[in-house]
């Protein structure tokens, strides 16, 4: 089936270590996201590439980056995590730029920070 | 700005029994709403979306949602939970800008009981 894939499900790293989240998708869409999900908070966006336009929200650290090398693959960096980064990191993809079109999420990756 | 409003963190509804789920969006033109399931340990699942046409749409698994635009409001109804039901819950605003993403709702966590 059809889906968007994210790996790892349960991620470990150490204060100040990097890491970096996939995410990959079979649909073939345009646009890609980045979400970041605190405990019992919603989904927040961090960027989205619109084909390769990367668009990157005011209040994303800096510490966060992202690449999208191909259509179907998409990462996240952190590049020196801190305690306040654990979170749900979701992905999710969407064809086209009409409002109304359905974002397609992935099971989403859960970072641990220690 | 673009906002959504969960008013209840936490329900619990007795399986069998009818169950509603309120939202609340402030936009200042016509909103383009979506409710979405999310599952423990998994990502966020459409269950249905309105952004014109007749105000009570249908959704998947049973869910019905109806448009209130004099009320701001999109609340999410199913007339007979099962204890599948349980999760997560999260009203949408499509943001008004072509290829930006959701505006979330913080969620409201539905239990089930027996």
């Amino acid at each position: 089936d059809a889906m968007v894939i994210q790996n790892p499900r349960y991620q470990v790293t150490q204060f100040g270590k990097p890491v970096t989240l996939s995410c990959s998708q079979t649909l073939n869409h345009n646009v890609m996201y980045w979400y970041q999900q605190k405990s019992s908070q919603a989904p927040k966006l961090l960027f989205h590439y619109y084909d390769k336009d990367f668009n990157n929200e005011a209040d994303t650290p800096d510490n966060f980056q992202s690449r999208r090398p191909n259509t179907s693959f998409c990462f996240l960096d952190i590049r020196s995590p801190g305690l306040g980064d654990a979170a749900m990191y979701l992905c999710a993809t969407r064809q086209g730029a009409q409002r109304e079109e359905t974002q397609y999420f992935g099971p989403g990756t859960r970072l641990l920070v220690l | 700005a673009q906002s959504v409003t969960q008013p209840d963190i936490h329900i619990t509804v007795s399986e069998g029994a009818s169950l509603e789920l309120r939202c609340n969006y402030s936009y200042g033109a016509t909103p383009y709403l979506f409710w979405y399931v999310q599952s423990p340990g998994q990502g966020l699942q459409l269950l249905l979306k309105y952004f014109s046409g007749d105000t009570l749409v249908q959704g998947i698994k049973g869910f019905e949602a109806e448009f209130k635009r004099s009320q701001s409001s999109f609340n999410l109804r199913k007339p007979s939970v099962h204890w599948s039901d349980a999760a997560e819950y999260f009203c949408a605003v499509a943001q008004s800008q072509a290829g930006t993403a959701l505006i979330f709702g913080k969620g409201t966590t539905l239990s089930v009981s027996s």
